[in-house]
């Protein structure tokens, strides 16, 4: 299986500020023959299903704020908050699907 | 507008079995793969297997290979999981999930399930 591992297990942001998560792979989920890579990320808020941001690393969901951003490409992605607001305190997740789906174990965010 | 509705919170005896429903609204059985995944309290998430109700074999974790079944009734869109031989480390909540079907394999994870509570005790 594809190790998904984030960094930091949690962080404390200002309202306003931006917030950076980490997920690395344990090998490259970029295909070549579509150079597309296979990663997503999800929002999960307390007592709620997780919810989808984006996924192609970079592609955001119809009806997603665009605060909310995917990069990277290989074994190395970021979900970067451009300006963190209260709404967005929730639990992040990235998952691959390159291979068998596996997920990472979860990026904390609250407010500083 | 795609729905998936599960089944309610169930309590069961170790070494027992448990099953799990989940039903489609909209298009989604038509167009995607439903898995199911589970998140242990506090914990993160694990992908169990899914199925492609179109064509009706579905795929396993290795990890739950010889205890889960995925199964999918085409005639009322519904997804089943069961789940065998439950300890007390079985304890999570159950979603499943609709799958996006990309050109090389499955992909996404949207919509969720709203969830199902399976508790594990004596």
């Amino acid at each position: 299986d594809i190790v998904m591992t984030q960094s930091p297990d949690s962080l404390a942001v200002s309202l306003g500020e931006r917030a950076t998560i980490n997920c690395k792979s344990s090998q490259s989920v970029l295909y070549s023959s579509n150079n597309k890579n296979y990663l997503a990320w999800y929002q999960q808020k307390p007592g709620q299903p997780p919810k989808l941001l984006i996924y192609w690393a970079s592609t955001r969901e119809s009806g997603v704020p665009d605060r909310f951003s995917g990069s990277g490409s290989g074994a190395d992605f970021t979900l970067t908050i451009s300006s963190l607001q209260a709404e967005d305190v929730a639990v992040y997740f990235c998952q691959q699907y390159y291979y068998t789906p596996t997920f990472g174990q979860g990026t904390k965010v609250e407010v500083k | 507008q795609v729905q998936l509705v599960q089944s309610g919170a169930q309590v069961k005896k170790p070494g027992s079995s448990v099953m799990v429903s989940c039903k489609a609204s909209g298009d989604i059985f038509n167009t995607y793969a439903i898995s199911w995944v589970r998140q242990a309290p506090g914990q993160g998430l694990e992908w169990m297997g899914g199925i492609i109700p179109t064509f009706g074999s579905a795929n396993y974790a290795q990890k739950f290979r010889d205890r889960v079944t995925i199964t999918a009734d085409e005639s009322t869109s519904t997804a089943y999981m069961e789940l065998s031989s439950l300890r007390s480390e079985d304890t999570a909540m159950y979603y499943c999930a609709a799958e996006h079907i990309t050109e090389t394999t499955v992909g996404w994870f949207d919509p969720w399930g709203q969830g199902t509570l399976v508790t594990v005790s004596s």
